[in-house]
């Protein structure tokens, strides 16, 4: 019984370099989303998806991209890293809106 | 500007006591509430919620309360363990479950 899995658990970039952060989940959800955790700021959304091919933004955008190809992926893209990204990311999951979400164990990132 | 406040960083509680955690909210339109609790280098678990149409939800040893008219909600844990011990997280969504998060309170539970 998996859950959310997220991959990698850790990454350090450089400034200017682009990757994905991996979300899956295996509890047929149509609810996914996007959280980064930073000191004294407590979770907030990036971007979120309702269903297979329908994403949103949320609190948090900006430098960052979605797609939900899958019910059972949601990637989150950083196109060109900046040290302000540097954060712990947390990819949730639940049946529906309204329905507590499930949290993965989430990518600590760190960008020099 | 913060729309749901956790005013206390960190809670020290005996074992067996009472443990008490607030969160004030600013948006009378939140109709829906939740507590996460989070250990380190792990997600956030679901603790338990309340809707705006009650003022009280039970969970074994654990009992939020929500006043509505003062925007606020509490976590009441008893007795407390020290397996309670996590950094603890309200959060607020409606139907879009767009979830805002308080910036949490560390509690310790003290053997």
């Amino acid at each position: 019984n998996a859950g959310v899995t997220q991959t990698p658990k850790f990454q350090v970039l450089k400034t200017g370099q682009s990757m994905t952060l991996q979300c899956a989940q295996d509890m047929n959800h149509e609810y996914m989303s996007w959280y980064r955790q930073d000191p004294g700021m407590g979770l907030r959304l990036i971007h979120y998806s309702v269903g297979a091919g329908i994403t949103d933004q949320g609190e948090v955008p900006n430098g960052y991209n979605v797609s939900r190809s899958t019910t059972e992926d949601f990637p989150l893209r950083l196109l060109s890293a900046a040290p302000s990204q540097t954060s712990v990311y947390f990819c949730a999951s639940s049946y529906s809106p309204g329905q507590p979400q499930h949290f993965g164990d989430g990518t600590r990132l760190s960008i020099l | 500007d913060q729309q749901v406040k956790q005013n206390s960083p960190s809670l020290s509680v005996q074992e067996g006591r009472i443990s008490i955690l607030n969160c004030d909210y600013t948006n009378s339109m939140f109709d829906y509430f939740l507590w996460y609790k989070k250990y380190p280098a792990e997600g956030p678990t679901f603790l338990i919620s309340i809707s705006s149409i009650k003022d009280k939800n039970e969970d074994g040893r654990f009992t939020v309360f929500l006043n509505k008219s003062a925007k606020h909600l509490s976590l009441h844990i008893v007795p407390s363990q020290p397996g309670d011990s996590a950094v603890y997280f309200c959060a607020t969504g409606g139907a879009t479950n767009k979830l805002i998060f308080g910036t949490g309170t560390l509690l310790a539970v003290q053997p």
